[in-house]
């Protein structure tokens, strides 16, 4: 059984610009979870995606959006990129509470 | 808001020993407890459930207890080897939610 994927596995930005990240959930997963993990921080809740719907949202500014689509899959969308959005970004998917399957991350770098 | 504890200094043992690492938290008292293992650069993996009305989950070399009038939860690896050197992040879950809130992570660093 695949995993969940994500893509791609390094971002390099400039500051300004816009970001977009990918996510592919284990099949049969209907729910999908993003997390930002700054170095050295533990993990921040970004959104959480269900059906199509965004069920979800975590402390982070309007410019940080996604979208989930009719196959799960779903993305994440980073605007007006800021030197303090380098991170590693996750994604993880599940059917309910019983434990997340994490992808293994986009590093994003705003230089 | 949850606030979720793990000591954030990291924990060295001897290999072959039993590591402990501990979980606190305030506020609601959460419906499901996990715990994961994240090795550096990589997304946390999945190690164990407990549920509110359970006191203690074990998986192999794996223990985990849930003291709901504590406020905590310890984790246990016995047996300890230097492959179990990683951070280990406590999460919650709250009662009809499904969003997972993490701790912090301890890292563990097992000596030969």
């Amino acid at each position: 059984e695949a995993g969940v994927t994500q893509s791609p596995t390094h971002l390099i930005k400039t500051r300004g610009q816009q970001a977009t990240l990918r996510c592919s959930p284990i099949s049969g997963h209907t729910s999908v979870y993003w997390y930002q993990q700054a170095l050295g921080l533990g993990l921040q809740f970004l959104l959480w995606y269900d059906e199509g719907e965004e069920r979800n949202r975590g402390n982070f500014p309007p410019r940080f959006s996604g979208r989930q689509f009719p196959n799960y899959s779903s993305e994440l969308n980073v605007n007006a990129l800021e030197l303090e959005d380098s991170a590693l970004y996750l994604c993880a998917s599940s059917t309910g509470p019983l434990g997340y399957t994490f992808g293994s991350g986009t590093r994003l770098t705003v230089v | 808001s949850q606030k979720i504890e793990q000591n954030s200094e990291a924990l060295n043992i001897q290999e072959g020993k039993t590591a402990t690492l501990t979980c606190n938290y305030t506020n609601y008292s959460p419906a499901y407890l996990q715990w994961y293992r994240q090795d550096p650069g990589r997304g946390p993996v999945f190690l164990l459930l407990i549920r509110e009305n359970e006191k203690e989950k074990r998986k192999e070399r794996l223990k985990v207890t849930f003291d709901t009038t504590l406020k905590q939860s310890l984790f246990h690896i016995t047996a300890s080897q230097p492959a179990d050197s990683a951070t280990y992040l406590c999460a919650l879950i709250r009662t009809g939610y499904q969003k997972v809130t993490f701790g912090t992570g301890t890292k563990l660093q097992v000596i030969p």
